[in-house]
């Protein structure tokens, strides 16, 4: 079976673009949710969503970042205009019990 | 949100060598995880432990729950290259994960 499916899995942009990140989650799972890992920070919950609502936002950095997940199989985070210091992996995990999480392979976004 | 505090951040063992890392908070955990990351991959669940004592087995890793809730061990027998990777210990309060800082082991061959 296929697990969480991350695209791209690389992305390099420039200062002041936007870029949107994709997930798609495991089939039959209901809960969705986006993470983002730095050397300074670790590994940080920024939103999850629930049946496809979102129940707590309360880790989104700032105005830049939004999420969205229009279905059961498809989430994106957007971040518009992106600075350099959102350059990090980003991961995305989905669960059917909402404890135990699986976690995609990431994206690895720089910002230059 | 609690703090999470791992040790040692970081380990390099040879192959063959017993190890311990942990994981501690200043409050009590409702039930902890622990993941291993692999690099250029996501986190994967190793085990879930909720009972204050309890001592759970898979294969060469041995995890342990303080019986007050506050501390968790995970030790590893025989230590394996395939066992490098990053251990991260994660509190859960409902759907949410708080993790740690992780601990970075190598075992060199």
């Amino acid at each position: 079976d296929a697990g969480v499916i991350q695209s791209p899995r690389h992305e390099v942009t420039e200062m002041g673009q936007e870029v949107t990140l994709r997930c798609k989650p495991i089939s039959g799972h209901n809960s969705l949710f986006w993470y983002r890992q730095t050397m300074m920070r670790g590994l940080e919950l920024l939103i999850y969503f629930n049946n496809n609502v979102p129940i707590d936002d309360s880790g989104m950095p700032e105005d830049r970042f939004s999420a969205k997940m229009p279905n059961a199989s498809f989430s994106t985070l957007k971040i518009q205009p992106s600075e350099p210091r959102d350059s990090a992996v980003y991961f995305c995990a989905s669960s059917s019990t909402g404890t135990i999480h699986f976690f995609g392979p990431g994206t690895r976004l720089t910002v230059l | 949100t609690q703090l999470l505090e791992q040790s040692p951040q970081f380990l390099s063992i040879q192959e063959g060598e017993n190890l311990t890392v942990y994981c501690n908070s200043s409050s009590v955990f409702s039930s902890l995880q622990w993941y291993r990351q692999e690099p250029g991959e996501g986190p994967v669940l190793l085990v879930t432990v909720v009972t204050g004592g309890e001592v759970k087995k898979l294969k060469r890793l041995t995890f342990q729950f303080g019986d007050a809730r506050k501390d968790s061990s995970l030790h590893i027998t025989a230590a394996q290259p395939g066992d490098t990777g990053l251990y991260l210990c994660a509190e859960t309060s409902g759907s949410r994960l708080t993790f740690g800082e992780g601990t970075q082991l190598t075992v060199n061959p």
